[in-house]
């Protein structure tokens, strides 16, 4: 399996403009994790999925950030309008059930500059 | 006050030392234990995970949780420059889904 996969890798913005990121989970995991990690708050969690259903959006900072799980490989996660404090890696992790909620296998991220 | 306490660093050791990174917590309720590495630039991936309290080994690694102290730790032994990176320690509690909650990461450096 090739791993879960974001894109774009690099993502160099303006203010004010939308942001779209995408991942693509291992195949065959139920669970979907969007995160943000910066210097000065280390690792967030933003959003999961189960079966393609949020379950807990408490972690997304306002209303400016959307995330959807439109099937079982895909999910986007959206910025609009998109603010130079939103410039970080956002990472995307999915785990399977069976292999126990713990095992969380991150992407390689995408690092999300707004100027 | 916030949930994971753990040291940034950096942290810089010579080949062959033995490494020692730990984690506070406060929540009571967390009862899986993890550790995850990240290199620069990547994402981080599992390296040890543990339920409850104790030791758990696995080659150069071990994770000790004590459980009535809330601190976990993970130690390194023979230390090689390839352990460069950054250590998060993370944890959860039980019954159903309940999402990890990270450490800030320690960063490390081991020199030839």
């Amino acid at each position: 399996d090739a791993g879960v996969i974001q894109s774009p890798r690099h993502e160099v913005t303006e203010m004010g403009q939308e942001v779209t990121l995408r991942c693509k989970p291992i195949s065959g995991h139920d669970y979907l994790f969007w995160y943000r990690q910066t210097m000065m708050r280390g690792l967030e969690l933003l959003i999961y999925f189960n079966n393609n259903v949020p379950i807990d959006d408490s972690g997304m900072p306002e209303d400016r950030f959307s995330a959807k799980m439109p099937n079982a490989s895909f999910s986007t996660l959206k910025i609009q309008p998109s603010e130079p404090r939103d410039s970080a890696v956002y990472f995307c992790a999915s785990s399977s059930l069976a292999g126990g909620q713990e095992t969380q296998y991150f992407g390689p991220g995408t690092r999300l500059l707004v100027l | 006050q916030k949930e994971v306490e753990q040291d940034p660093g950096p942290l810089s050791v010579p080949e062959g030392a033995i490494v020692s990174l730990n984690c506070t917590y406060s929540n009571s309720a967390f009862q899986y234990f993890m550790w995850y590495r990240q290199y620069s630039r990547k994402g981080p991936e599992l390296l040890m995970y543990t339920y409850s309290s104790g030791n758990k080994e696995d080659g150069r690694f071990t994770a000790q949780v004590d459980k009535s102290s809330k601190y976990i730790s993970l130690f390194i032994r023979d230390s090689q420059p390839s352990d460069s990176a950054t250590y998060l320690c993370a944890m959860r509690g039980t019954g159903g889904y309940n999402k990890l909650i990270f450490g800030a990461g320690t960063r490390l450096a081991v020199h030839p």
